[in-house]
């Protein structure tokens, strides 16, 4: 079955730091990849997305590249801010499962001053 | 656009009591419905599928008969968590999707989420 794997959390870093969440996942076929963020005591919000080999899916200085040799979908951003601090989730959606979604299991990003 | 809305956001029950959650798309058309349990600094879980006019599918483990899932409307799901005890205190989060396969993805869009604490 699909599956997704994420570095654990939490995450510190500084105001202005560079960051990497690695994310990797396990599907059949190609599927869809997505990261979402979910700010304090809210919902998930679609952060970033791509859909095939080699995509690169960017929003608000975030930026993640499917990477099908590697099944990877690592989340980087050059230099975060303090309102950067959040819940992160990578996710894939199946080809063959329609329109569910399959969920890592969080990272937290807390960034500092 | 797309935007999920939840009602209530936050209900507290007491032990054996029912409560109702409301997932609304408010500009679009949702054909499918999700239901997510969220337990503290964990992933989601999805509970359920729900198609409009159709009985949900629930993923393997969950109590159909205790988690109420009613997809009336191509614009309302409701969740209704039967008997209520304390180990089903949670955050209940609903996304809908329109079904429509664009830019290569299904999308779904995330309601704010309901924080349930039963007492």
């Amino acid at each position: 079955g699909n599956s997704v794997t994420q570095m654990e959390g939490p995450v510190t870093l500084s105001e202005e730091a560079f960051l990497t969440i690695n994310c990797t996942y396990t599907a059949t076929g190609y599927p869809s990849l997505f990261w979402y963020v979910q700010y304090p005591g809210e919902g998930l919000q679609l952060l970033l997305k791509a859909t095939k080999a080699d995509d690169k899916g960017s929003n608000k200085g975030f930026e993640a590249t499917y990477r099908k040799e590697t099944t990877s979908f690592h989340l980087e951003k050059g230099s975060v801010q303090v309102s950067d601090s959040a819940v992160y989730f990578c996710a894939l959606s199946g080809r063959g499962g329609g329109n569910k979604l399959t969920f890592g299991t969080g990272t937290q990003l807390k960034v500092e001053l | 656009g797309a935007v999920v809305s939840q009602h209530p956001s936050r209900v507290i029950c007491k032990s054996g009591t029912s409560v109702k959650i409301e997932c609304r798309s408010l500009d679009f058309q949702a054909t499918t419905m999700f239901w997510y349990r969220q337990f503290p600094k964990q992933s989601l879980m999805l509970m359920a599928t729900s198609n409009e006019g159709s009985k949900a599918t629930y993923e393997q483990g969950v109590e159909k008969d205790k988690f109420l899932i009613n997809h009336a409307s191509l614009t309302l799901s409701t969740l209704t968590v039967t008997s209520a005890h304390p180990e089903d205190s949670s955050f209940y989060i609903c996304s809908a999707s329109t079904g429509q396969f664009l830019d290569d993805s299904y999308e779904q869009y995330f309601g704010p989420g309901t924080r349930l604490t039963v007492t």
